[in-house]
């Protein structure tokens, strides 16, 4: 079935260190692709997004590149903050007879000042 | 614009117990999904709805149910509640249950003693 593998965290950087935090699925098709980010006590919030190969998303400085051939959505920032530490998550959507989004286990990111 | 509003915040119950969670989303978005988290199982599907049919179901057990409201808000139950049954609720919506992936409610916690 399809899955979503992240790497495991915790993730700790200094401020205005470069962040990659990894993540490759499993699916037949050609699903959409997203990361979430889930900040203490509360719900998660969308970061990013991609519905295709070669496709692009950024938001807030982050960057995740959609590729097929390695079908992996990494995320990056050139430059993280402290209001940056929360837990990432990857997650994919086929858009076939199901619209469920299914996650990986979370990649917890600690940024120290 | 308001976000995905669920009710309560919080929650205790006793083993036994039946609760109803409650989720209002997002003006105007027709599909409403669920997702239980917990430290262990991560972020699991439990349902979907739209237009008030059930689209897609996890693999909970039927201790498990929902539905939704011909206004789009929706409800889940539990009855006869476990231990296990502790976690984070999560209500999401979308326009049509898109593949453009969801808004995300600040959950329930549920906590059962």
């Amino acid at each position: 079935g399809d899955s979503v593998t992240q790497m495991e965290g915790p993730v700790t950087l200094s401020e205005e260190a470069f962040l990659t935090i990894n993540c490759t699925y499993t699916a037949t098709g050609y699903p959409s692709l997203f990361w979430y980010v889930q900040y203490p006590g509360e719900g998660l919030q969308l970061l990013l997004k991609a519905t295709k190969a070669d496709d692009k998303g950024s938001n807030k400085g982050f960057e995740a590149t959609y590729r097929k051939e390695t079908t992996s959505f990494h995320l990056e920032k050139g430059s993280v903050q402290v209001s940056d530490s929360a837990v990432y998550f990857c997650a994919l959507q086929r858009g076939d007879s199901s619209y469920k989004l299914i996650f990986g286990s979370g990649t917890r990111l600690l940024v120290r000042p | 614009k308001a976000g995905v509003t669920q009710t309560p915040r919080y929650l205790i119950k006793t083993r036994g117990q039946q609760v109803t969670l409650s989720c209002s989303p997002i003006s105007g978005h027709r599909s409403v999904s669920w997702y239980q988290q917990t430290p262990g199982q991560g972020l699991q599907f439990l349902f979907e709805y739209f237009s008030e049919t059930q689209r897609n179901k996890g693999n909970f057990p039927g201790r498990f149910s929902g539905r939704q409201f011909s206004n789009s808000r929706s409800e889940m139950n539990v009855s006869t509640l476990e231990l296990g049954d502790s976690a984070l609720y999560l209500c999401a919506s979308s326009l049509a249950g898109t593949v453009d992936g969801y808004t995300f409610g600040s959950g329930t916690r549920l906590t059962v003693v």
